[in-house]
């Protein structure tokens, strides 16, 4: 079965510091991940998806087929980083539903 | 322009009754979906609407949850005799185009709904 699995409901760490939000995935066949976030009060938003190869406001995240694994890094934290992180999994074949993770709420302190 | 919209905002009910959620996609989607996002439980699928192709409804929880898309755009989310744990915030996005690309997914603020 499809499944995407975050083990952290909580990651906290002090400005400054690296971050790794976890995730990893179950799915047969081509996968497509993305990261989505959602700040206090805001709505969920797409940070960033494996295809495209991108650093969004310095997080990167590489797919890693190996290991089912597409873990969310940024080297430095930033308080502003503080947030609720879900990871998600798009089937293939045409379709656009997402499979999403329980999440992983950032706490980055001062 | 302006982005997903649902109401209500907030909804209280009482256990046993009825409730609809509304939600107004981006204007040129044609995908709409909707999630629930309980605590603890992250992001879970309900509902997927792409053009005037049957709906994918196979996270519905029970069949008392239906959902209708009218005239490809507005998208309404019946709950039949809530109960308490159908208390949770139901999210609605949309995407241009679900089948083809587009695949960012716009989503609304959300309804908090307390079932009591």
């Amino acid at each position: 079965a499809q499944r995407v699995t975050q083990p952290e409901k909580l990651l906290s760490v002090f400005k400054g510091a690296p971050v790794e939000l976890k995730c990893n995935y179950s799915y047969s066949g081509s996968p497509e991940l993305f990261w989505y976030v959602q700040y206090s009060r805001q709505r969920l938003q797409l940070l960033l998806r494996h295809i495209s190869r991108e650093s969004i406001k310095g997080f990167t995240a590489d797919l890693n087929k190996g290991e089912t694994s597409f873990h969310l890094k940024k080297p430095f934290a930033q308080e502003e980083d503080s947030a609720m992180y879900y990871c998600a999994l798009r089937f293939s074949g045409g379709y656009n539903k997402l499979i999403f993770g329980a999440g992983t709420r950032l706490a980055v302190h001062p | 322009g302006a982005g997903v919209s649902q109401s209500p905002s907030n909804k209280v009910t009482e256990k046993g009754k009825d409730v609809e959620l509304r939600c107004d996609p981006i204007s040129g989607h044609t995908a709409l979906y909707w999630y629930r996002q309980s605590l603890g439980q992250g992001l879970e699928f309900l509902i997927y609407f792409q053009g005037n192709s049957a709906p994918d409804k196979s996270g519905l929880p029970s069949d008392r949850f239906s959902a209708e898309r009218t005239g490809g755009s507005v998208s309404t989310l019946t709950i039949q005799r809530t109960q308490q744990e159908d208390s949770a915030v139901y999210l609605c996005a949309s995407s241009i185009n679900g089948a083809s690309g587009g695949y960012e997914q716009y989503f609304g603020p959300g309804t908090r709904l307390t079932v009591t």
